[in-house]
């Protein structure tokens, strides 16, 4: 079946540090990938998304890159704000090449921005 | 905002109550997922709903637990006879389509925080 595996967290940078959060899966089809944040007490967003290999998904400097070669779809952010700190979810979804159309999410990375 | 609406925000019952969790779409979305996530863990699919159907329970327990999508109003996830483990934050999502023209990214709601006494 699908699934995605995320580091595990908490990441703890200072402001205006570069970030990474790594993100691989495995899925039966040809997935779109998708990060979502979600901020304390609200629900997930949808950050941003890529749905074929070589995509650059991209939204308040925040990007990540579709790699089929490596099955990843690596979040980065050349730098960070206090405000960014939230938790970050790794979703692929695999409906459109004859897969799940249940979404399969990441266990989450939490990411702590000090000033 | 036509956004995802959920409602309560907060739900306090004690054990052996009823919880009733209510889930609005965004306008246009004929597809409703609820997830529970507890602390420090991911989102956990329960059940996938279109209108008046069923599609995907797979992630719901067998006994308590009940979903339905009417034709009309919200989406409602009921929990009979709670019990404290039953404590978590529960999401519902909407999606515009499926099938060929899918991957539509979710949209969540503010999720409801159940919380057993």
């Amino acid at each position: 079946g699908d699934s995605v595996t995320q580091m595990e967290g908490p990441v703890t940078l200072s402001e205006e540090a570069f970030l990474t959060i790594n993100c691989t899966y495995t899925a039966t089809g040809y997935p779109s990938l998708f990060w979502y944040v979600q901020y304390p007490g609200e629900g997930l967003q949808l950050l941003l998304k890529a749905t074929k290999a070589d995509d650059k998904g991209s939204n308040k400097g925040f990007e990540a890159t579709y790699r089929k070669e490596t099955t990843s779809f690596h979040l980065e952010k050349g730098s960070v704000q206090v405000s960014d700190s939230a938790v970050y979810f790794c979703a692929l979804s695999d409906a459109a090449s004859g897969g799940s159309y249940i979404p399969t999410f990441g266990r989450g990375t939490s990411l702590i921005v000090h000033p | 905002n036509a956004g995802v609406m959920q409602n309560p925000r907060h739900l306090v019952r004690r054990r052996g109550q009823e919880a009733r969790l209510r889930c609005s779409p965004m306008k246009g979305h004929s597809h409703v997922y609820w997830y529970r996530q507890l602390p420090e863990e991911g989102l956990k699919f329960m059940v996938y709903l279109q209108k008046e159907n069923i599609i995907d329970e797979s992630g719901m327990p067998k006994e308590r637990f009940s979903a339905e999508f009417p034709k009309e109003g919200p989406s409602i996830l009921r929990i009979q006879q709670v019990v404290r483990g039953d404590s978590a934050a529960y999401f519902c999502a909407s999606s515009l389509s499926q099938g060929l023209s899918s991957n539509q990214p979710q949209h969540f709601g503010d999720g409801t925080r159940l919380s057993i006494l």
